[in-house]
């Protein structure tokens, strides 16, 4: 049993280039989520998903896209990188049927820099 | 304003005190809150939550919300090195808000 498993762990881009961070759950959650985690702001959230086909914004979306075609897969792709967008990615995920508490299981996060 | 306050300022203490971590929530409509534990370079990992006010004690870990003042607290009793992390807290239903986090340092 995996978990939230996220890669790469570690990536360099160059300002305006583009590319895909993997995220993969096996613990058949409805829920997904991408945080990202910058000194001082803490975790903010940047695109959920609540189930196969839905996906929608949170607090930070702007130059970020998801897609859902799976219950296991959240991929979140950059469009186009800005320095801004360095900073540490998580992927997260929880069992919820609409009501309760949204117990996040973390990956072990993807470190992103861009020049 | 960010729905949940933590003041993110670190904290060192000496083995075996309490440590005491505060966050205030802006949202009178969460009903779940929560409290993470981060170690460095390491995702968030849950270290419990409550349901609504009260207390809930797990071990040498207390957690408390008073929803009257919109007030969650985090107590670590008997505090080890091995708790020297990150503490996040968090509240919501589906979906979460977050604090800034607090680093913990326990010196032996």
């Amino acid at each position: 049993n995996a978990g939230v498993t996220q890669t790469p762990k570690f990536q360099v881009l160059k300002t305006g280039q583009s590319m895909t961070l993997q995220c993969a759950q096996d613990m058949n959650h409805e829920y997904m989520s991408w945080y990202r985690q910058d000194p001082g702001m803490g975790l903010r959230l940047i695109h959920y998903s609540v189930g196969a086909g839905i996906t929608d914004q949170g607090e930070v979306p702007n130059g970020y896209n998801v897609s859902r075609s799976t219950t296991e897969d959240f991929p979140l792709r950059l469009l186009s990188a800005a320095p801004s967008q360095t900073s540490v990615y998580f992927c997260a995920s929880s069992h919820t049927g609409g009501s309760g508490a949204n117990v996040l299981t973390f990956g072990a996060g993807s470190r992103l820099t861009v020049l | 304003q960010k729905e949940v306050e933590q003041d993110p300022g670190p904290l060192s203490v000496p083995e075996g005190a309490i440590v005491s971590l505060n966050c205030t929530y802006s949202n009178s409509a969460f009903q779940y809150f929560m409290w993470y534990r981060q170690y460095s370079r390491k995702g968030p990992e849950l270290l419990m939550y409550t349901y609504s006010s009260g207390n809930k004690e797990d071990g040498r870990f207390t957690a408390q919300v008073d929803k009257s003042s919109k007030y969650i607290s985090l107590f670590i009793r008997d505090s080890q090195p091995s708790d020297s992390a990150t503490y996040l807290c968090a509240g919501g239903d589906n979906r979460l808000a977050f604090g800034k986090g607090n680093q913990v340092v326990v010196i032996p």
